[in-house]
């Protein structure tokens, strides 16, 4: 069975102090592996889509990787408001269909 | 920029009524997707639609229906609201060249009391 799972479920951080989140799947035929950020009471904001083994994106602050079993969020120096839930999600499968499978969530707080 | 629009971000309904939750996306973009959020369990799929007029079920399709009768709207229906589908509801469209990214609108939060 598709299977996405994240951790830590939270973590508290300081500002300026570095750390990573985790998601690890298990699918059949990974298409895509995606990371939403998501602020209490709004829907999922799109942040990154990894392909393939080896893959890194960054944007300002964050940096996730690939590998065949799992996904890393970076989080260089983190600021207060980088504070929200973080979602990974796969896309598996083969032929017409776009679904997702959803972790459910590292909620990060970054103190000042 | 993608814009998924959900006409009611919050309602409050009574068990047994009928409750309809729109989504409106601003562009030509074929598939659209309603999923509910709860604690603890994540996103997960009650239907999708890859054109007027089609639909398919997701992972959770009971005791919801879904309308596409124009490509930009695509609504959920809860044909007899219950306690246990109080929840935050969330449309979301796929674009790109390999629909593979989605994009999701600012969510819909039902209490069934």
């Amino acid at each position: 069975e598709d299977q996405v799972t994240q951790s830590p479920e939270a973590l508290r951080l300081q500002e300026g102090e570095s750390s990573s989140l985790n998601c690890s799947y298990t699918v059949s035929g990974l298409r895509g592996l995606f990371w939403y950020r998501q602020d209490p009471g709004k829907g999922p904001e799109f942040l990154f889509t990894l392909y393939s083994a080896g893959e890194e994106k960054e944007k300002e602050r964050l940096k996730a990787t690939l590998t065949k079993k799992e996904s890393f969020l970076h989080i260089t120096a983190p600021k207060p408001e980088d504070s929200a839930t973080y979602l990974c999600a796969v896309q598996a499968g083969f032929g017409n269909t776009d679904k997702l499978i959803f972790g459910t969530g590292t909620r990060l707080q970054v103190f000042p | 920029d993608v814009k998924v629009t959900q006409s009611s971000r919050y309602l409050v309904k009574r068990t047994g009524e009928k409750v309809f939750l729109e989504c409106v996306q601003d562009m030509d973009h074929e598939n659209m997707f309603w999923y509910r959020q709860d604690p603890g369990l994540g996103l997960r799929l009650i239907y999708f639609s890859y054109d007027v007029k089609m639909k398919e079920k997701g992972d959770i399709p009971e005791g919801y229906s879904v309308s596409r009768e124009k490509k930009e709207r695509f609504s959920l229906i809860l044909e007899s609201a219950s306690t246990n589908q109080t929840s935050m509801y969330l449309c979301a469209i796929s674009t790109g060249e390999s629909r593979d990214t989605i994009y999701f609108g600012e969510g819909s939060w039902l209490t069934v009391v």
